[in-house]
C-alpha cells in the first residue's frame, strides 16, 4: 500500500528543544517537501529536496533543517532557534518536478510548544 | 511573487445543492493549478490537476476549469453530499518545486 507516512501524530516540545518530525514514503518519488500550516493561512514551503543528499531553502527556512539521506526519508528538525512553532507540519512528495507533477501528501504532526 | 486568493473563507448549502469554489492567481505564467481536499486534522488529498494546456479536468462529480489568462480556476461539485463537507485548497505551480497555495474554503454541506 503505496503512501507517505508521517510521525509522530502529535508533538510537544519545551522552550529550547530541537525536535525531529520523520517522513517516509514508498511512492519512489525524487521529490520531497515539508510545508508548515497555520490556522486561515495557504501552506507555506520551508524545504524541498529534488534528488538524495541535495535540498533547497523554501520561503521560511529559518530554523529548521533537513537532510535527505535516502530516496525515502526526509525528516525536519525544529530547531530552538524557530520562534513560533506550533503549527501543523506536512511532508509531500512527488513524480519530479512539481512544475508538471502532482504532489501527493502526508497525514501530517502537530507541533505544539508548552 | 505569485499569490492566491480563494473567496469566500467559508460557504454553507444544504444537502443538493452544486458547489462553486473559486480560486484567483496573480501571475498566469504557470504550469499546473491543483485542487485539494482537507478534513479536519488531516493531511492533504488531491482531487484534480489541470495542466497550464488544459482547460478542464473532471472526476466523477467533480470538474474543475482553468482560464489561465484571467488567473482564474472555479471546482465545481455537483449534487453536494454532506460528505463533501471538508476544507478545499487550491495550489498553484509557477516554475521549480514550489507550489503557492490559497488559504482554502471551508464548505459545510447541511442535511
Amino acid at each position: 500500500d503505496g503512501g507517505i507516512t508521517q510521525s509522530p501524530k502529535y508533538l510537544f516540545r519545551k522552550e529550547g528543544q530541537n525536535v525531529t518530525l520523520s517522513c517516509e514514503q514508498n511512492l519512489n518519488h525524487d521529490a520531497m517537501y515539508w510545508y508548515r500550516q497555520d490556522p486561515g493561512q495557504g501552506l507555506r514551503l520551508i524545504y524541498y529536496s529534488q534528488i538524495v543528499n541535495d535540498f533547497q531553502k523554501g520561503d521560511i527556512a529559518e530554523g529548521y533543517s533537513v537532510s535527505r539521506e535516502k530516496k525515502e526519508s526526509f525528516p525536519l528538525t525544529v530547531t530552538s532557534a524557530q520562534k513560533n512553532p506550533t503549527a501543523f507540519y506536512l511532508c509531500a512528495s512527488s513524480q519530479g518536478r512539481a512544475t508538471f507533477n502532482e504532489q501527493f501528501f502526508g497525514p501530517g504532526t502537530r507541533l505544539t510548544v508548552l | 511573487k505569485q499569490e492566491v486568493t480563494q473567496i469566500p473563507a467559508a460557504l454553507s448549502v444544504p444537502e443538493g445543492e452544486n458547489l462553486v469554489l473559486n480560486c484567483s492567481f496573480t501571475d498566469s505564467a504557470i504550469y499546473n493549478l491543483q485542487w485539494f481536499r482537507q478534513d479536519p486534522g488531516k493531511g492533504l488529498t488531491s482531487l484534480l490537476l489541470i495542466q497550464s494546456s488544459q482547460r478542464e479536468q473532471t472526476s466523477g462529480r467533480l470538474n474543475a476549469s482553468l482560464d489561465k489568462s484571467s488567473g482564474r480556476s472555479t471546482l465545481y461539485i455537483a449534487a453536494s453530499q454532506p460528505g463533501d463537507s471538508a476544507t478545499y485548497l487550491c495550489a498553484v505551480s509557477s516554475g521549480d518545486y514550489k507550489l503557492s497555495f490559497g488559504a482554502g474554503t471551508t464548505v459545510t454541506v447541511r442535511a
